[in-house]
């Protein structure tokens, strides 16, 4: 069993709807928890990181995780097409400087 | 540069040969790592350099990989004999020694191996 887990798509929206996005995780030492977005072709780029359990707003996104059920999410309002990309859980313990990545769900927004 | 820069983006190589994936980090940035992603197999992690102390190499798969970084900037992810295994994404990321987090990712060399 991976450490985390990701269901991997495809997930298709239409404009403007609220996408969820989650992971799942059984390390109970992840302390930092992030998500990063990945367009084909192009590296990663980092969108929220967030510390331990809480929720975490930047704009249309909002992160959240729940410590106690191992269980992280990421919320995209008002959905966009430019929204359309792999997004990619990623975690890590206190200290550690190595991340640990679900394999991203593939998200389309359509017009 | 303003980001960080890998080259080649694209290399075909035959199994059995050597391949050496470059990576040119954002200036300053004390901090790289290796990643290698595999359809369906989300990032891995290879290696990780952090300024003058002893990279962290845990995540390397076999004796075939290797790594080094000169100078404390432009790393060389070398793959020895390779093997279709290898076909992959390889990614390079750095970041400041301040922010534990923010990664920086390159756009990544895409191996295949024939």
């Amino acid at each position: 069993q991976k450490e985390v887990e990701q269901d991997p798509g495809p997930l298709s929206v239409p404009e403007g709807a609220i996408v969820s996005l989650n992971c799942t995780y059984s390390n109970s030492a992840f302390q930092y928890f992030m998500w990063y977005r990945q367009y084909s072709r192009k590296g990663p780029e980092l969108l929220m990181y967030t510390y331990s359990s809480g929720n975490k707003e930047d704009g249309r996104f909002t992160a959240q995780v729940d410590k106690s059920s191992k269980y992280i999410s990421l919320f995209i309002r008002d959905s966009q097409p430019s929204d359309s990309a792999t997004y990619l859980c990623a975690m890590s313990p206190f200290g550690n400087e190595k991340l640990t990545f679900g394999t991203g769900t593939r998200l389309t927004i359509i017009p | 540069g303003a980001g960080v820069s890998q080259s080649p983006s694209n290399k075909v190589t035959e199994k059995g040969k050597d391949v050496e994936l470059r990576c040119d980090p954002i200036s300053g940035h004390t901090a790289l790592y290796w990643y290698r992603q595999s359809l369906g197999q989300g990032l891995e992690f290879l290696i990780y350099f952090q300024g003058n102390s002893a990279p962290d190499k845990s995540g390397l798969p076999s004796d075939r990989f290797s790594a080094e970084r000169t100078g404390g900037s432009v790393s060389t992810l070398t793959i020895q004999r390779t093997q279709q295994e290898d076909s992959a994404v390889y990614l390079c990321a750095s970041r400041t020694g301040t922010v534990n987090y923010g990664y920086t990712f390159g756009s990544g060399t895409r191996l295949t191996v024939v």
